[in-house]
C-alpha cells in the first residue's frame, strides 16, 4: 500500500525557516518525480515545487523561488521541503505527492500545517 | 502562462442526478494531461481522472473525463451521497509545471 506521511509543519514567525519532511512507502520512491501542493485555509490547490527521481529535473513556482528548496534522499525513501524567508501568505497546509505516468497525482499523504504569524 | 477556468462555481444538484463540471485551459493542453480530483472537507484531494478519461484506480465508473486541447468535462453520471464535494482540475506541463482551477462545489 502507498503511504505518504508529512512532517516537520508547525508555528513559525516571519522571515524565519521550516523544513518539512513526507516519508514515502509501499513503491520504489527512487523512480518517482514528487510533489509538494499547498492549500491555503479555505483556498484551491497550490503547486509549489517538484523533483524528479535521481533529483532532476527540480521546479519551483514563482511565488517560492529563491525561498523554498526541494530535496530527496531515495536512500531514506524521504522528500523534503526546506522552507525559508517565509511569509504570512506562505501559510498553508503542505501536501506531497506521487506524479503518475501522465502528470497527475496520484497519490497525497494527509499534508502538514504551516503557519506564519507574529 | 497557462490559467484554468473551472465552471460552475457551485453546482446545486440531488442524488440521482448528472453532474457536469467544466474546466477550461487558456491554451491548449499538452498531451491531454488533464487530472481531476475530488476533494472532501479536512481530507486530501483524491484523483479520479488522469489522461482527460481515464479513471484512477477504484474509482467507480459514474465518473467520467472527456475533452481534449482547452476544453474538458468532468461527469458524474448519477449522484450518491458521497459525491458532494469539491472537485479541482489540473494539468502539467505548461508554465507553470503544474496548474489547478479553481475548483467546482457539488452540493445538494
Amino acid at each position: 500500500e502507498v503511504q505518504l506521511v508529512e512532517s516537520g509543519g508547525g508555528l513559525v514567525q516571519p522571515g524565519g525557516s521550516l523544513r518539512l519532511s513526507c516519508a514515502a512507502s509501499g513503491f520504489t520512491f527512487s523512480s518517482y518525480t514528487m510533489i509538494w501542493v499547498r492549500q491555503g485555509p479555505g483556498k484551491g490547490l497550490e503547486w509549489a515545487s517538484s523533483i524528479g527521481s535521481i533529483s532532476s529535473p527540480i521546479h519551483y513556482a514563482d511565488s517560492v523561488k529563491g525561498r523554498f528548496t526541494i530535496s530527496r534522499d531515495d536512500a531514506k525513501n524521504s522528500l523534503y521541503l526546506q522552507m525559508n524567508s517565509l511569509r504570512t501568505e506562505d501559510t498553508a497546509l503542505y501536501y506531497c505527492a506521487r506524479m503518475g505516468g501522465s502528470g497527475d497525482l496520484d497519490y497525497w499523504g494527509q499534508g502538514t500545517l504551516v503557519s506564519v504569524s507574529s | 502562462e497557462i490559467v484554468l477556468t473551472q465552471s460552475p462555481g457551485t453546482l446545486s444538484l440531488s442524488p440521482g442526478e448528472r453532474a457536469t463540471l467544466s474546466c477550461r485551459a487558456s491554451q491548449s493542453i499538452t498531451s491531454n494531461y488533464l487530472a481531476w480530483y475530488q476533494q472532501k472537507p479536512g481530507q486530501a484531494p483524491r484523483l479520479l481522472i488522469y489522461g482527460a478519461s481515464s479513471r484512477a484506480t477504484g474509482i467507480p465508473d459514474r465518473f467520467s473525463g472527456s475533452g481534449s486541447g482547452t476544453d474538458f468535462t468532468l461527469t458524474i453520471s448519477r449522484l450518491e451521497p458521497e459525491d458532494f464535494a469539491m472537485y479541482y482540475c489540473q494539468q502539467f506541463g505548461s508554465s507553470p509545471l503544474f496548474t489547478f482551477g479553481p475548483g467546482t462545489i457539488v452540493d445538494i
